[in-house]
């Protein structure tokens, strides 16, 4: 019962360097998310997919890019990260297709990915 | 625009006593609102969720949370607290906005269950 698999736990970059975050599900679901944790404020989310071969940007789309690779994986890539991008990331996936908000959606969410950038 | 409030940043009981996590939201049209559960180092876990059926809607674990359309509240209940329920609370309002249906996360409730 693995659901939605989260890859690196922790990391830490410097400044100006790169990194991809990798996400898998095995529920078969249709839309997978982006959001980053930060204090203070919630979940925001970043990137989403409602279905295989389409994304979206969320609230705060940048200096980030996805790839939803198939219908299991959705990467987020920092091209160039900056010490805002500090946060813990998750990556969520849900049965139906489209936004995070749509009809009776409800999220399975990751076990995080902690990344300071330095 | 839509927002949630989650009125206490912590929350701190006593083993065995009632446990209540605040909610308020604000919201232009009927909204749906969810309670999700955080442990430590662990992914978001749904709780309860509501979406315009019964007001009062029980969730997993012995959680509960009323609906109240007057006090634009959807506060979190469990009447008896446990070592296990230590966690972060998050609600979350789902509702229209100018730009379609938009998903809100609350800032977060940390519940402290002691001995």
């Amino acid at each position: 019962n693995a659901g939605v698999t989260q890859t690196p736990k922790f990391q830490v970059l410097k400044t100006g360097q790169s990194m991809t975050l990798q996400c898998a599900q095995d529920m078969n679901h249709n839309s997978m998310y982006w959001y980053r944790q930060d204090p203070g404020m919630g979940l925001r989310l970043i990137y989403y997919s409602a279905s295989e071969g389409t994304t979206d940007k969320g609230e705060v789309p940048n200096g980030y890019n996805v790839s939803r690779l198939n219908k299991r994986e959705f990467s987020l890539r920092l091209e160039s990260a900056a010490p805002s991008q500090t946060s813990v990331y998750f990556c969520a996936s849900s049965e139906i297709s489209g936004e995070p908000s749509s009809g009776a959606n409800v999220l399975t969410f990751g076990a995080g990915s902690r990344l300071t950038v330095l | 625009a839509q927002s949630v409030t989650q009125l206490d940043s912590h929350v701190s009981v006593s083993e065995g006593t009632p446990v209540l996590l605040r909610c308020n939201y604000s919201s232009s049209y009927s909204p749906s609102l969810f309670w999700y559960v955080q442990h430590p180092n662990k992914g978001l876990q749904l709780l309860l969720k509501y979406t315009s059926a019964a007001t009062l809607v029980k969730g997993i674990n012995g959680f509960e949370a009323e609906f109240k359309k007057s006090e634009t509240s959807f506060h979190l209940t469990k009447p008896s607290a446990h070592m296990s329920d230590a966690a972060e609370y998050f609600c979350v309002v789902r509702g229209l906005t100018g730009g379609g249906n938009k998903l809100t996360f609350g800032t977060g409730t940390q519940l402290k269950v002691e001995l």
